[in-house]
C-alpha cells in the first residue's frame, strides 16, 4: 500500500510570491491534515479536510488556505509569502477525522523563502 | 488554551532505559499519541493512550494519567537507531465547535550513545 505522497519535496520562493503544495493520502483515507513544522514551534496544526470539507482550522492567517478533491487529494496554498513561512510542511492522512486514529505522515515539503 | 510540555533534549547510552515525560493542559482531552521522528523524515506512530494506565508494545511502553495531565514514553534496551525526536500529541476537543484535532508538543530529541 503506497504511503502519503507530498510534492514537491523542496521549494524555494521569494517574499510576496505564492505557493501550492500537494498531498496524496493513503488509498481509502478520507482525512488529510496539514501541519507546519519549525525548530522552535514544533508541529503546528494548519487545517484538516474530510470529504472535501474543511473540518477544523488552526491559528494561522488567511494567507494559508487549502482544499480537498473528490479523490481525497489535498492542496495547500500560501499567498504573499513571508520569510517566517520557511518551514517543513507536513500532511497526514487518516481513515477518520478528528485525530481519532493514528495519522500517517508524508515526508513533507521543505519551503524556503528568500 | 492548550499547552504541552516535554523536555527539549535527553541523552542515554545503548542498552539503557529512558523515560520521556509529557505534561499537558487542554480544554478538552480525548487521547494522547506518541510519534517518533528521525531527522529529515516523517513522524511515525508509536502509541496511543486514551484510558489511564500502561500500554506496552515491545521495547516501547506509554503511560497515561488523565487526572494529572501526564504521560510518559518508556524506551527499553536502547539501540543507536532510537536516536530521534519523540513527539507527544494530545487529541483536543474544542468546547465551542466539538471539532477535534491533534496538538503537538515541540518534541524531545533523544541521543543514544555507544
Amino acid at each position: 500500500k503506497a504511503g502519503v505522497t507530498q510534492t514537491p519535496r523542496y521549494l524555494i520562493k521569494t517574499r510576496g510570491q505564492q505557493v501550492t503544495l500537494s498531498c496524496s493520502p493513503i488509498s481509502g483515507h478520507r482525512s488529510v491534515s496539514w501541519y507546519q513544522q519549525t525548530p522552535g514551534q514544533g508541529l503546528q496544526f494548519l487545517f484538516e479536510y474530510f470529504s472535501e470539507t474543511q473540518r477544523n482550522k488552526g491559528n494561522f492567517p488567511g494567507r494559508f488556505s487549502g482544499r480537498q478533491f473528490s479523490n481525497s487529494r489535498s492542496e495547500m496554498n500560501v499567498s504573499t509569502l513571508e520569510l517566517g513561512d520557511s518551514a517543513l510542511y507536513l500532511c497526514a492522512s487518516s481513515p477518520t477525522e478528528g485525530g481519532g486514529q493514528p495519522q500517517h505522515f508524508g515526508d513533507g515539503t521543505r519551503l524556503s523563502i528568500l | 488554551g492548550q499547552n504541552i510540555d516535554q523536555p527539549t533534549e535527553m541523552t542515554a547510552t545503548e542498552g539503557a532505559i529512558v523515560q520521556i515525560n509529557c505534561t499537558y493542559q487542554t480544554s478538552g482531552f480525548n487521547g494522547l499519541f506518541w510519534y517518533q521522528q528521525h531527522a529529515g523524515e516523517a513522524p511515525t506512530f508509536l502509541s496511543y493512550n486514551v484510558l489511564d494506565g500502561l500500554e506496552e508494545k515491545g521495547r516501547f511502553s506509554s503511560f497515561l494519567s488523565r487526572s494529572k495531565g501526564y504521560s510518559y514514553l518508556l524506551l527499553k534496551e536502547l539501540q543507536m537507531k532510537d536516536s530521534a525526536s519523540y513527539l507527544c500529541a494530545v487529541r483536543d476537543i474544542s468546547m465551542n465547535t466539538g471539532f477535534q484535532k491533534l496538538v503537538f508538543g515541540t518534541g524531545t530529541r533523544l541521543l543514544v550513545s555507544p
